[in-house]
């Protein structure tokens, strides 16, 4: 597996409903990044978790980090049809002397009205 | 507002062409990368500048190019020499140092064509 990878990589749900995305990783962090990209623009920065931190809110977001298992989470409370977006974690790794951030392929979220 | 500004939105290449991506930012930030996107993938790194007149070769920098003259700003070419230049292109930028422990701040893409 990458680095960073989502999973699922398609999740369909209803408005109202929390959804859930997962990241695995392969090497140990100081930090994962969470970001959501709506169709054809750029992505967003969402949240930042620090490797000694276990869980972190922001409004409707809450993610989770568990670097024993090397995973993460991402949960979306009461979805909005406005969530709809693909969501990226992103890991850093050090390569070459040069520390640069790597990303998952990403889970595309619908959430239907 | 400050934010990153990457022109134009769609660009069309002719066989045998260099063509100039444009990304701009006003966000006082040290650090600026290109992305490649390419449809139901994650982002590709093809280079970095940590720093003005300095930059890196990311994971995938055959074909391509870039400058760092000024801070504000890190062009990308996509030389003839990239045989698959067809993709969605993103500019990203961040503060400070260590740089993999910042939040990037993104363009709104370049998606680029060949006729």
């Amino acid at each position: 597996s990458q680095q960073g990878e989502e999973d699922p990589q398609a999740l369909s749900i209803q408005e109202g409903e929390n959804a859930t995305m997962n990241c695995s990783y392969k090497t140990s962090i100081n930090n994962l990044q969470w970001y959501r990209q709506n169709s054809g623009r750029g992505l967003v920065h969402l949240i930042l978790i620090r490797s000694n931190e276990r869980e972190k809110h922001s409004g409707r977001l809450r993610v989770t980090l568990d670097t024993s298992k090397k995973s993460s989470s991402l949960l979306i409370t009461a979805s909005r049809a406005a969530d709809t977006a693909s969501y990226f974690c992103a890991t850093p790794i050090t390569q070459g002397g040069s520390e640069k951030l790597v990303f998952g392929k990403g889970t595309k979220l619908t959430v239907n009205p | 507002d400050g934010g990153i500004t990457q022109s134009p939105k769609y660009l069309f290449r002719k066989e045998g062409q260099n063509v100039t991506l444009s990304c701009e930012q006003n966000l006082n930030h040290d650090a600026m990368y290109w992305y490649r996107q390419d449809p139901g993938q994650g982002l590709r790194l093809i280079y970095y500048s940590q720093i003005v007149n300095d930059f890196q070769k990311g994971d995938i920098a055959e074909g391509y190019s870039v400058s760092r003259e000024k801070k504000e700003s890190f062009p990308l070419t996509v030389t003839s020499a990239q045989k698959n230049p067809t993709a969605f292109y993103l500019c990203a930028s961040s503060f400070g140092q260590p740089y993999s422990n910042q939040p990037q701040h993104f363009g709104d893409g370049t998606r680029l064509s060949i006729l």
